[in-house]
C-alpha cells in the first residue's frame, strides 16, 4: 500500500476485555512507532521498533500494554484488561530507517472502553 | 514535564491572512523539528520540518522559522485558506534517543472565508 494502514479503525471494548490493534507500515520502512492520542491532545509516544527489535518501550503506561513486530513488518499493539482511561486514538507511524527522521502516520484506531 | 510548549491553543484568521503558531522546547538534544497537520478523524500528516543548522525553511505557503538560542520555532502559513482549517502540532525529536517524536498540545486553526 501507499501509506500506513491500521485496523480496526474503531473498536469498542467492555472494561476488562483484551484488544489487539494492527499496524501495516509503509513497505520497506524499518522503523515503526506507536503513539496514543487522547481527545484534544497531541500524540504521546508508546513504543518503537527497529525491524523486529523493540528498542524503546518507555512510553507504555502499564504492563497491560504489549507490542510486537515478529517479522519486522506488521505490528500489533495489545492491551489486556482494558480500562476506561485506555480510551484514546492509537496511532502507528513508520519511517524509512534509523536516522531518517520523517515519520508517516496511519489513520489511527479509535478505542472506546465502556 | 512538558518538553514542547505550543501556543496559541486556538487561532482564527481571515482568508488570505497569515497564521502564526509558536513552539518552545527545553531539551537541547532535540535536533529535528517537524510540523504536522491533522484533520478530524485522520492521522497527523507531515507538513514541513527543519533541522537546527538553518534558521528558516519555506515550502509553498508554509514557512518554519527557527531560533536555536531562544529554543523556539514557529510555523507561518501565508495566504491562509479555509482548507487550511485543521489542528497543527509541532514536535521535536533527537537522534540520540529512539527518534520518538515529542508533540506539543496542538493549535486548532480556523480560517474564515
Amino acid at each position: 500500500g501507499a501509506g500506513v494502514s491500521q485496523s480496526p479503525r474503531y473498536k469498542v471494548a467492555k472494561r476488562g476485555q483484551d484488544v489487539a490493534l494492527r499496524c501495516d507500515p509503509i513497505s520497506g520502512h524499518v522503523s515503526l512507532f506507536w503513539y496514543q492520542q487522547a481527545l484534544g491532545q497531541g500524540p504521546e509516544f508508546l513504543t518503537y521498533f527497529q525491524n523486529e527489535a523493540q528498542l524503546d518501550k518507555s512510553g507504555l503506561p502499564s504492563d497491560r500494554f504489549f507490542a510486537e513486530r515478529p517479522e519486522g513488518s506488521v505490528s500489533t499493539l495489545k492491551i489486556q484488561r482494558t480500562q476506561q482511561e485506555d480510551s484514546a486514538v492509537y496511532l502507528c507511524a513508520s519511517s524509512l530507517a534509523a536516522g531518517v527522521y520523517e515519520q508517516y502516520f496511519g489513520p489511527g484506531t479509535r478505542l472506546t472502553v465502556t | 514535564q512538558q518538553q514542547v510548549k505550543q501556543s496559541p491553543q486556538s487561532l482564527i484568521v481571515q482568508k488570505g491572512g497569515i497564521s502564526i503558531i509558536n513552539c518552545a522546547y527545553e531539551n537541547t538534544a532535540f535536533d529535528y523539528f517537524p510540523w504536522y497537520q491533522q484533520f478530524p478523524g485522520k492521522g497527523p500528516a507531515l507538513l514541513i520540518a527543519i533541522r537546527p543548522d538553518v534558521s528558516e525553511k519555506k515550502e509553498g505557503r508554509f514557512t518554519i522559522s527557527f531560533n536555536k538560542s531562544a529554543k523556539q520555532f514557529s510555523l507561518h502559513i501565508m495566504d491562509s485558506q479555509p482548507g487550511d482549517s485543521a489542528t497543527y502540532f509541532c514536535a521535536a525529536s533527537s537522534q540520540g534517543g529512539s527518534e520518538k517524536l515529542v508533540f506539543g498540545k496542538g493549535t486548532k486553526l480556523t480560517v474564515n472565508p
